[in-house]
């Protein structure tokens, strides 16, 4: 089955401590998406890549880092330097062309950070 | 600056009746509109879209209508029932520098009772 899976489902971190979370997908798609998500907000989007090593800030990049080494990976670091990383991230892909516009989504990691 | 708004953050309707879902946004720019349905602890789920050249698009009981001079769009089911009960996101999509992006709502919690 072609999708998009997200790991692990639950992370629990200490302050100060980096993390990364894992996105991979057997879609094919060529651009890839990391969003946060937090409560009574809509999705934020964190950083993007439209092809293998290049990836481009989204709106809240600070305090994360990320690698798109392979078309089906795009791990996300977050860092000790993000304030407020508790919350709901979520992955999603897309395939590249004109007219088509949906992104798809993985089933997200939610991180504690304490 | 919140270009796409959502102002409802939640809606109960009875099951069998209509669900309408509002949207509002400020940016000309955008020229694709999508809805997302998502369920606790999981990623979004593609619903429907609308291209902002049509005010109206129908997929089954789900029905998308934009007003683009009004900058509102509307999402209506019908008749509801209770597998709809989720939270209800739109999404705005727009090109930056050749790369889709897509900005999103606070989300609408629809409950449908039965």
């Amino acid at each position: 089955d072609g999708g998009i899976t997200q790991s692990p489902k639950y992370l629990f971190r200490k302050e100060g401590q980096n993390v990364t979370l894992s996105c991979e997908q057997n879609l094919n798609h060529d651009a890839m998406y990391w969003y946060r998500q937090d409560p009574g907000q809509g999705l934020r989007l964190i950083y993007y890549s439209q092809i293998v090593n290049d990836f481009q800030k989204g709106d809240i990049a600070e305090g994360y880092s990320v690698s798109r080494e392979k078309k089906e990976s795009f791990p996300l670091t977050v860092t000790s330097a993000q304030k407020n990383p508790t919350a709901f991230y979520l992955c999603a892909s897309k395939i590249s062309g004109t007219g088509l516009y949906e992104q798809y989504f993985g089933p997200g990691t939610r991180l504690t950070v304490t | 600056d919140q270009q796409v708004k959502q102002n409802s953050p939640s809606l109960s309707v009875q099951e069998g009746r209509i669900s309408i879902l509002n949207c509002d946004y400020t940016n000309s720019m955008f020229d694709y509109f999508l809805w997302y349905k998502k369920y606790p602890a999981e990623g979004p789920t593609f619903l429907i879209s609308i291209s902002s050249i049509k005010d109206k698009n129908e997929d089954g009981r789900f029905t998308v209508f934009l007003n683009k001079s009004a900058k509102h769009l509307s999402l209506h089911i019908v008749p509801s029932q209770p597998g709809d009960s989720a939270v209800y996101f739109c999404a705005a999509s727009k090109i930056i520098q050749g790369a889709q992006k897509l900005v999103f709502g606070q989300g609408t919690r629809l409950t449908i009772n039965p």
